[in-house]
């Protein structure tokens, strides 16, 4: 069965501290898909990544980075020399040979000032 | 740049009465989906449709009901609301087919009493 665990609730940080979020996934399928998304204050979901099994290419893009690790089933995502901006809420989503996410519980991150 | 669009924003209902959320997509996107969001639970899905249509059930569509009225419009209706219903709902969309991003609408807070 499909699966996403998230296992960090919630987080703080101070401003300009890195920090790795952290998702693990289940799946018995070899083809599937991982996304990440962040829902900000105002309550939006905004697409931030996606990535393929069969691509294990870590991914920058500015201050976020995504490393992708099949061997631990994990797909996790640091934030370096975090800001107040990026204070959210991250989920981690799976899907496989569907177009239906399957959503981790999700990581609040708080950055302080 | 709209993007999917659902309306109500916010929305408090009494325990029995009915109402629907709608959602429409500029995308010319295939898929569309109706999720809920729960708090420590993440996304769920309630239903989805794969083309114009088809409807499916997701993995909480008890008390809900859905039409995919045309390609660009998906309608999630509850036709006697409980508080259990309280949640904030999000439609979404996608191309379709196994992996391709899904875009999400701003969310609907919607309140039974």
């Amino acid at each position: 069965a499909q699966k996403v665990t998230q296992a960090q609730t919630e987080i703080s940080v101070v401003e300009k501290e890195d920090v790795t979020l952290d998702c693990v996934y289940e799946t018995r399928d070899t083809t599937y898909y991982l996304f990440w998304y962040k829902q900000p204050p105002s309550g939006e979901l905004v697409f931030l990544i996606r990535r393929n099994s069969f691509d294990e290419q870590n991914e920058i893009s500015g201050r976020y980075s995504w490393n992708f690790q099949k061997s631990t089933s994990s797909f996790n995502f640091t934030i370096t020399a975090s800001q107040v901006v990026d204070s959210a809420v991250y989920f981690c989503a799976l899907s496989e040979d569907t177009d239906k996410l399957i959503f981790g519980t999700g990581t609040r991150l708080q950055v302080f000032p | 740049n709209a993007g999917v669009t659902q309306t109500p924003k916010f929305q408090v209902l009494k325990t029995g009465q009915s109402m629907t959320l709608q959602c429409a997509q500029d995308m010319n996107h295939n898929s569309m989906y109706w999720y809920r969001q729960d708090p420590g639970m993440g996304l769920r899905l309630i239903y989805y449709s794969a083309s114009e249509g088809t409807t499916d059930k997701g993995e909480v569509p008890n008390g809900y009901n859905v039409s995919r009225l045309n390609k660009r419009e998906f309608s999630l209706r509850l036709e006697s609301a409980a508080p259990s219903q309280t949640s904030v709902y999000f439609c979404a969309s996608s191309q379709g087919g196994s992996g391709n991003t899904i875009y999400f609408g701003e969310g609907s807070w919607l309140t039974v009493v």
